[in-house]
């Protein structure tokens, strides 16, 4: 298996921008997580879904972030309009079953101008 | 304040010796995860805890957990530079939903 995918690696994008990140998570796994890390915040969680569907939001910062399933090979996390400190790494993660160990993509490096 | 406090922040050490990282958690803990992060890459899962007192290794990697105390400490024996990276760790404070949260990390540098 090739892990998990996340695309794109780096973004760069103006203030107001619709950024949209995208995850493939490893075949199989049935919970797929959303991250944040940021030098001053560390490492956030901001969701994770469950057989696609979304368990737990609540570390989504603002009503700009959304977050989509569609199936259990595909994940988006979209910044509508983007701001400068949203400017972070955000990772993509996966899972069998919750309680096991994640695997983590690259990340994709995020720079609000 | 953090939920997930790792100490120390920041560690430099000739190759060779010994270290130790801690993880203190103010909550309950329902399962303890140690990951290894790489400057600009994912996170690497190294290990994980689930039972006071138990205690797992993985090469010249130890951890262990304390219950009662709600902290876990990860031992490296005879460093080797390529153990430099950030190590977290990652706790499942379940108190009727899932909350995965991470600590704040302590990076790690190994002269040679």
């Amino acid at each position: 298996d090739a892990g998990v995918i996340q695309s794109p690696r780096h973004e760069v994008t103006e203030m107001g921008q619709e950024v949209t990140l995208r995850c493939k998570p490893i075949s199989g796994h049935d919970y797929l997580f959303w991250y944040r890390q940021t030098m001053m915040r560390g490492l956030e969680l901001l969701i994770y879904f469950n057989n696609n569907v979304p368990i737990d939001d609540s570390g989504m910062p603002e009503d700009r972030f959304s977050a989509k399933m569609p199936n259990a090979s595909f994940s988006t996390l979209k910044i509508q309009p983007s701001e400068p400190r949203d400017s972070a790494v955000y990772f993509c993660a996966s899972s069998f079953g919750f309680y096991n160990e994640q695997f983590f993509g690259p990340g994709t490096r995020l720079t609000v101008l | 304040s953090q939920e997930l406090e790792q100490s120390p922040q920041s560690l430099i050490v000739q190759e060779g010796k010994n270290l130790t990282i801690n993880c203190t958690s103010s909550k309950t803990l329902y399962g303890l995860y140690w990951y290894k992060q790489k400057y600009g890459e994912g996170l690497i899962f190294l290990m994980m805890l689930q039972k006071g007192g138990e205690e797992k290794s993985h090469e010249k990697i130890t951890a262990k957990l304390d219950e009662k105390k709600q902290q876990s400490s990860l031992h490296i024996t005879a460093s080797q530079p390529s153990h430099a990276g950030i190590y977290l760790c990652g706790a499942d404070h379940t108190s009727g939903t899932y909350k995965y949260i991470f600590g704040t990390g302590t990076r790690l540098k190994v002269l040679a």
